[in-house]
C-alpha cells in the first residue's frame, strides 16, 4: 500500500531563508507527484508536477525534485517571503486513472 | 476561467438528513473525485469517476454515493448524514493522464459540512 510521508509537519523560518519540503513515498511505481500548497480555509492551489521520468520541475522561486528509486521528492523555496506562509501538501498518483496519495502536509511560516 | 466549481460553500444538516454536493467543471477533464480533509487524517480519497457513466469507490466510500451522467458534473450525496461525515468536502478534477496531458489535478475551493 502506498504511503506518502511529508517531514516536519510544521516549519517556521524568517523572511528571506532559502527552504527545503521533504516527501517521502513508499511505492515508487508512481505515475507523476504533485505539489499543493493550501492556504487556510481554501482549497488546494497546485505548484509543481513531475513526471515519473522527469528529474524536477521549476516554477519562478520553487524547484521539485524527484527520485523514484529512493522513494524521495524535495520541494525548494528560494528567498522565503511572508505569503509564502501555508501548508504545503504532496500527492503521488499511482497510474493514468489513479488516484492521488496525499501526505500530512507541512505548515509553512515565514517571519517578517 | 471557472475551474472546479461547488456548491454550497458551507451547509449544517442534523443527523439522518441527506444532501448532495454539487461539483462542475468547465474544463473538460475525463478525471473527477471527491476527497474530504480532515484534522490529522489528511485528504482521503472517497469516490472518483474517469468519464460519463464510470464511477468506482476511493478510500472511504461509505455513506456516500455518487453517479456520473455527463463530463462536466459529479454530485456527492450523502444518504443519511452522521456527525462523522463532519469534514471539508473536495472535488477535483484532471485529464485521464496520457500522451501531453499530465493528469495534473485541479481542485475547486472546498464545501464546509457540519452535521449536528
Amino acid at each position: 500500500k502506498q504511503e506518502v510521508t511529508q517531514i516536519p509537519a510544521a516549519l517556521s523560518v524568517p523572511e528571506g531563508e532559502n527552504l527545503v519540503l521533504n516527501c517521502s513515498f513508499t511505492d515508487s511505481a508512481i505515475y507523476n507527484l504533485q505539489w499543493f500548497r493550501q492556504d487556510p480555509g481554501k482549497g488546494l492551489t497546485s505548484l509543481l508536477l513531475i513526471q515519473s521520468s522527469q528529474r524536477e520541475q521549476t516554477s519562478g522561486r520553487l524547484n521539485a525534485s524527484l527520485d523514484k528509486s529512493s522513494g524521495r521528492s524535495t520541494l525548494y523555496i528560494a528567498a522565503s517571503q511572508p505569503g509564502d506562509s501555508a501548508t504545503y501538501l504532496c500527492a503521488v498518483r499511482t497510474g493514468n486513472t489513479g488516484k492521488l496519495i496525499f501526505g500530512q502536509g507541512t505548515t509553512l511560516q515565514v517571519k517578517p | 476561467n471557472a475551474g472546479v466549481t461547488q456548491t454550497p460553500k458551507f451547509q449544517v444538516l442534523k443527523t439522518g438528513q441527506s444532501m448532495t454536493l454539487q461539483c462542475a467543471q468547465d474544463m473538460n477533464h475525463e478525471y473527477m473525485s471527491w476527497y474530504r480533509q480532515d484534522p490529522g487524517m489528511g485528504l482521503r480519497l472517497i469516490h472518483y469517476s474517469v468519464g460519463a457513466g464510470i464511477t468506482d469507490q476511493g478510500e472511504v466510500p461509505n455513506g456516500y454515493n455518487v453517479s456520473r451522467s455527463t463530463t462536466e458534473d459529479f454530485p456527492l450525496r450523502l444518504l443519511s448524514a452522521a456527525p462523522s461525515q463532519t469534514s471539508v468536502y473536495f472535488c477535483a478534477s484532471s485529464w485521464v493522464a496520457s500522451g501531453v496531458n499530465t493528469g495534473e489535478l485541479f481542485f475547486g475551493e472546498g464545501s464546509r459540512l457540519t452535521v449536528l
